[in-house]
């Protein structure tokens, strides 16, 4: 019963260099979501995507990339990492889109920039 | 634009006290509202969730009413336990296809027995 995995869970970069976090989910669901919780900021939307093949921005897009070459995945890059980027990043899908249905959220990646 | 303001915290109660998080919300149109929580080291969960004006959300004893007048959601539990403790957050969604989930920044709950 995997649900949403995520992997790393944890990873310490130092500035300038390079990450993917992948996320994976085994409930064949259309729609995924990347997002940064810092303290005192909520929850906030990185990239999202309503089905393979596709991606759009979110709130606070810049300094990452992402990709959906295949359902179940949904990668989170980061090409320079920044100070800015150390957070926790949470990955989560759903059937039919934030407005119809339940998120289902991986348990969080932290992610330290030196 | 779409947002979602909650009080802020940390609120500490002792068992067995009421509860209240306040939420309110700006958005265009209609928005379904959620609650989400999350536990110490785990991902957020939906606690429960209300799509229309004057519906009222329920789950494990937690309740929260949309009030379409006063654009408020807020979170009620009448007896509070240790368990409970946790970060609360308030989200919305225009009712929209393909958007995303807009959070507050997150209440945080500690409960002593």
């Amino acid at each position: 019963n995997a649900g949403v995995t995520q992997t790393p869970k944890f990873r310490v970069l130092k500035t300038g260099q390079s990450m993917t976090l992948l996320c994976a989910q085994d409930m064949n669901h259309e729609y995924m979501y990347w997002y940064r919780q810092d303290p005192g900021m909520g929850l906030r939307l990185i990239h999202y995507s309503v089905g393979e093949g596709t991606t759009a921005k979110g709130e606070v897009p810049d300094g990452y990339n992402v990709s959906r070459l295949k359902k179940q995945n949904f990668l989170l890059g980061l090409e320079s990492a920044a100070p800015s980027q150390t957070s926790v990043y949470f990955c989560a899908s759903n059937l039919q889109g934030a407005n119809t249905g339940e998120l289902f959220f991986g348990e969080g990646s932290r992610l330290t920039v030196l | 634009g779409n947002s979602v303001t909650q009080m802020e915290g940390p609120v500490t109660l002792s068992e067995e006290a009421f509860l209240t998080i306040n939420c309110t919300y700006t958005a265009t149109g209609y928005p379904s509202l959620f609650w989400y929580v999350q536990y110490p080291g785990e991902g957020l969960q939906l606690l429960l969730k209300a799509t229309k004006a004057d519906d009222k959300g329920s789950n494990k004893g937690f309740e929260a009413t949309y009030r379409k007048e006063t654009t408020s959601f807020h979170l009620e539990k009448g007896s509070v336990q240790v368990s409970d403790s946790a970060v609360y957050f308030c989200a919305l969604t225009p009712n929209q296809a393909g958007t995303a989930l807009i959070f507050g920044k997150g209440t945080t709950l500690s409960v002593s027995s």
